[in-house]
């Protein structure tokens, strides 16, 4: 079955506390993207890639990394979670978006609290 | 710089009546259109885009959008509302000279049995 997997689906952490939430994808895409959705505020681009070893900044990069070392996986780390970062966090990938454009398929999310 | 408004967080219709939920966007050069709808605990599923072409776009579950590029406006449409179609609705939008998205703040759509 063809999905955007993460994990893990909720967290619970306190600040400072260095986290990863990991995104895999089994449909060999090579765009993928981090998306954090908060209420009144919809979904913002937190980071995307192009493909493997090629990343750049969404709208709201700020505290967080992201590395794609493969092209199946696209982990979203946050190296110092602050409460500020208490989110729903959403990975989706797509085939690449220069030869047109292609609808992105998204994970089932991951709640992060961050006390 | 690159927006998608969604004026109406919440919109209610009677089932089997039509439904629009609006959109509008703003980007410097040719827009990429798109509607997604979320269900509770879910990630979002695509409905429908809008990249070149006819003006009216058909989607997934007798979903359809249209394109008005002097409104800068891509609102989403179904002729007859069924309860099932009851979610939130994200409307976005990728300026065709980057690989960045831009979602709407999303609506609510309830629809009443």
């Amino acid at each position: 079955e063809a999905q955007v997997t993460q994990n893990p689906r909720y967290l619970i952490t306190v600040t400072g506390k260095k986290l990863t939430v990991t995104c895999s994808q089994n449909m060999n895409h090579e765009y993928m993207s981090w998306y954090r959705q908060d209420p009144g505020l919809g979904l913002r681009q937190i980071y995307y890639s192009m493909n493997v070893e090629v990343t750049d900044k969404g709208d709201v990069p700020e505290g967080y990394k992201v590395s794609r070392k493969e092209k199946r996986n696209f982990p979203l780390i946050l190296e110092s979670p602050s409460p500020n970062q208490t989110s729903l966090y959403f990975c989706a990938s797509s085939f690449s978006p220069t030869g047109g454009d292609q609808p992105q398929h998204f994970g089932d999310g991951t709640r992060l609290s961050i006390l | 710089a690159q927006s998608v408004a969604q004026p109406e967080d919440q919109v209610n219709v009677a089932e089997g009546n039509p439904l629009t939920v609006k959109c509008t966007y703003s980007v410097s050069g040719n827009p990429y259109l798109f509607w997604y709808v979320q269900y509770p605990n879910r990630g979002l599923q695509f409905l429908l885009k809008y990249i070149t072409g006819d003006n009216l776009v058909k989607g997934s579950y007798g979903f359809e959008a249209e394109f008005n590029k002097s409104q800068t406006s891509f609102h989403l449409k179904k002729p007859s509302a069924l309860v099932s179609d009851s979610a939130l609705y994200f409307c976005a939008v990728r300026d065709a000279g980057t690989y960045k998205y831009i979602f709407g703040t999303g609506t609510r759509l309830k629809v009443l049995a």
